[in-house]
């Protein structure tokens, strides 16, 4: 069955550094998406993508983050600067049309600042 | 707007008996609805879906849901618990002709008693 592939699995970095978490996602998905998950808190929406931009951002999405989708291959999300609350989980979605057959949700990235 | 409900934090039940796990959703359009379960430190793996087809719904592992739109539920149930069933579970809508961005509920952690 496809799957949405993300790297790396764990990431430590030191606050203020800039990361890029990278997803491949479902070869003929069109929809994108990007949402974190505090430990023991809710999945929350970052953004959405489609025909190669942002379709949709959520109060979360700050001039920190940024995404590209740089090949046909590669989704990334992009963090500046980043904050010790940054440390989350990281999940990398997508989607054929829209989602009304459902999402397909990589593995994550677990991203830890100190 | 859609929003979505899981009304328990946490379900305990023992192995063998049955699993309900509480999910209401408010949606201004036609909802699309979805299980997801999240096993520790791994990703989030699609259960089940509803899309407007059959209101009963059959996924994997022998979880089933009924969508009952005069109530607004969409209730995960299983015949008989396996320990393999302890993980975390994700209610979540995203609506058709509406913003198919999904909408996640807060999640219900299911614990299997040997």
């Amino acid at each position: 069955e496809p799957e949405v592939t993300q790297t790396p699995s764990h990431q430590v970095t030191q606050m203020g550094q800039e990361v890029i978490l990278r997803c491949v996602p479902i070869s003929n998905h069109l929809y994108f998406y990007w949402y974190r998950q505090i430990l023991g808190q809710k999945v929350e929406f970052l953004v959405s993508f489609y025909n190669n931009e942002i379709s949709e951002k959520s109060e979360i999405f700050d001039d920190q983050f940024s995404v590209e989708r740089p090949d046909g291959s590669n989704f990334t999300l992009k963090i500046r600067s980043t904050k010790l609350e940054d440390s989350a989980m990281y999940f990398c979605a997508s989607s054929t049309t829209g989602g009304t057959y459902g999402y397909t949700f990589g593995s994550g990235t677990r991203l830890t600042v100190v | 707007a859609q929003s979505v409900t899981q009304l328990d934090s946490h379900v305990s039940v023992s192995e063998g008996t049955p699993v309900l796990l509480r999910c209401n959703y408010s949606s201004s359009y036609s909802p699309s609805l979805f299980w997801y379960v999240q096993h520790p430190n791994k990703g989030l793996q699609l259960l089940l879906k509803y899309t407007s087809a059959a209101t009963l719904v059959k996924g994997i592992n022998g979880f089933e849901a009924e969508f009952k739109k005069s109530e607004t539920s969409f209730h995960l149930t299983k015949p008989s618990a396996h320990m393999s069933d302890a993980a975390e579970y994700f209610c979540v809508v995203s609506e058709t002709g509406g913003s198919y961005i999904p909408t996640f509920g807060r999640g219900t952690s299911l614990i299997v008693h040997p």
